[in-house]
């Protein structure tokens, strides 16, 4: 049984660009959950997916926006990227109030 | 505002010299105490969940226990393979709200 996956596994850019990260749940899992982590730092809350729809958000601006698609695998886009957002990127599914199960993540640097 | 804190911040074991690891919270109405292990460069790997002050759950050297106030992570006779960062999330009340995370600490033991 696949675990959490997440692409790209790098990623490289630079000031001003947009990226888009993706992820695949965890065979049965319906929600999918984004956090940014720094260097150093535990993972913040940036928000979260259920049918669909953004359920919940944190104190992230308007330039972090997301999707899911039908079959529950989801995308993180964030656009004009600052130096402030290099971070590793990380993706956990879950069933809907259970146990987050977190992916390998994506590590974002910003030029 | 609902808070984890952690420490030490960084803490370092011969191999064999039993410790704990200390976490701190302030979550409303908490729903939740989790409990994560992080390789560098990855992503979380799910440790343990505890919902109720007095339980208790255990896997192999690790043992996670739950009071009103805080968590405990006890590492008996630590070896070198148990080197990382440990994270610690809770919860607030129910659903499935997003974890709050607090900074980790980051074990090295010492063959």
């Amino acid at each position: 049984d696949a675990g959490v996956t997440q692409s790209p596994t790098h990623l490289i850019k630079t000031r001003g660009q947009q990226v888009t990260l993706r992820c695949s749940p965890k065979s049965g899992h319906d929600t999918v959950s984004w956090y940014q982590q720094a260097l150093g730092q535990g993972p913040q809350f940036i928000f979260q997916y259920y049918e669909e729809e953004e359920r919940q958000r944190g104190n992230f601006p308007d330039r972090f926006s997301g999707h899911q698609f039908p079959n529950y695998s989801s995308e993180l886009n964030v656009n004009a990227l600052l130096l402030g957002d290099s971070a590793l990127y990380l993706c956990a599914s879950s069933s809907w109030g259970d146990t987050q199960y977190f992916g390998p993540g994506t590590r974002l640097t910003v030029l | 505002e609902d808070q984890v804190t952690q420490s030490p911040e960084a803490l370092r074991l011969q191999e064999g010299e039993s410790s704990s690891l200390n976490c701190s919270y302030t979550v409303s109405g908490l729903r939740g105490l989790f409990w994560y292990r992080q390789d560098p460069g990855k992503g979380p790997e799910f440790l343990f969940t505890l919902y109720s002050a007095g339980e208790e759950k255990e896997k192999e050297r690790l043992k996670a226990t739950l009071t009103k106030k805080e968590s405990f992570l006890h590492i008996t006779a630590p070896k070198p393979e148990d080197s990382a960062t440990y994270l610690c999330a809770g919860r607030a009340h129910s659903g499935n709200t997003p974890l709050v995370f607090g900074k980790g600490t980051r074990l090295s033991v010492i063959a």
